[in-house]
């Protein structure tokens, strides 16, 4: 079965600082999908990044950048010099590369960022 | 473009009766997905459309549960005679043909059901 776990539940920093968040996952696929999504107070669900399987060059995007690591089955995300904004509950998800893509989503850790 | 669009964004009803939820998504997106979302959670996959047909339901889909997608448009999930657990954030979310390459979903401001 598919599992996506985030252990940190809730980060707080100070602003300007760097934050890892953390996501474990497991299945049997051999080809996967893995996301991480951002959800404000307001509610919805941003889409940030994706990473194929087979892909595992880590890149950097904006203040954004991901450790895809198979050997751990992790898929971390930094943010770098956060911001007050980049508070919210963010999200790892997995989704099959087979039938309907649907997702699992691990329960997210909330990000504070104090001014 | 426009995003997804899910109405109303909040319901309150009374426990047994019946509500129903709708869910507009990007143009063009033939691949549509429903989650429901509690409180402190992850979002949780409920059921799967490709154009007008139904492929696949969770098992957190009850029998008072029913999603329809006519004409591979719009959504609606009805939930019938609703029960305090059925209190939750309902998220729809669209993606694009395969054939795209994208992968990914985009998710609708979701629609908050309170029941009491």
């Amino acid at each position: 079965a598919q599992k996506v776990t985030q252990a940190q539940t809730e980060i707080s920093v100070v602003e300007k600082e760097d934050v890892t968040l953390d996501c474990v996952y497991e299945t049997r696929d051999t080809t996967y999908y893995l996301f991480w999504y951002k959800q404000p107070p307001s509610g919805e669900l941003v889409f940030l990044i994706r990473r194929n399987s087979f892909d595992e060059q880590n890149e950097i995007s904006g203040r954004y950048s991901w450790n895809f690591q198979k050997s751990t089955s992790s898929f971390n995300f930094t943010i770098t010099a956060s911001q007050v904004v980049d508070s919210a509950v963010y999200f790892c998800a997995l989704s099959e590369a087979t039938g309907t893509y649907k997702y699992i989503f691990g329960t997210g850790t909330r990000l504070k960022v104090l001014a | 473009d426009t995003g997804v669009s899910q109405n109303p964004r909040h319901k309150i009803t009374k426990r047994g009766q019946n509500v129903t939820f709708r869910c507009d998504p990007i143009s063009e997106h033939n691949r549509l997905y429903w989650y429901r979302q509690t409180l402190g959670q992850g979002p949780e996959f409920l059921t799967y459309f490709q154009n007008e047909a139904q492929l696949e339901k969770s098992r957190l889909l009850s029998d008072r549960f029913s999603a329809e997608r006519p004409k591979g448009s719009f959504s609606t999930l009805e939930i019938q005679r609703t029960e305090q657990g059925d209190s939750a954030m309902y998220l729809c979310a669209s993606s694009p043909p395969l054939s795209g390459g994208i992968y990914e979903q985009y998710f609708g401001p979701g629609t908050r059901l309170t029941v009491t």
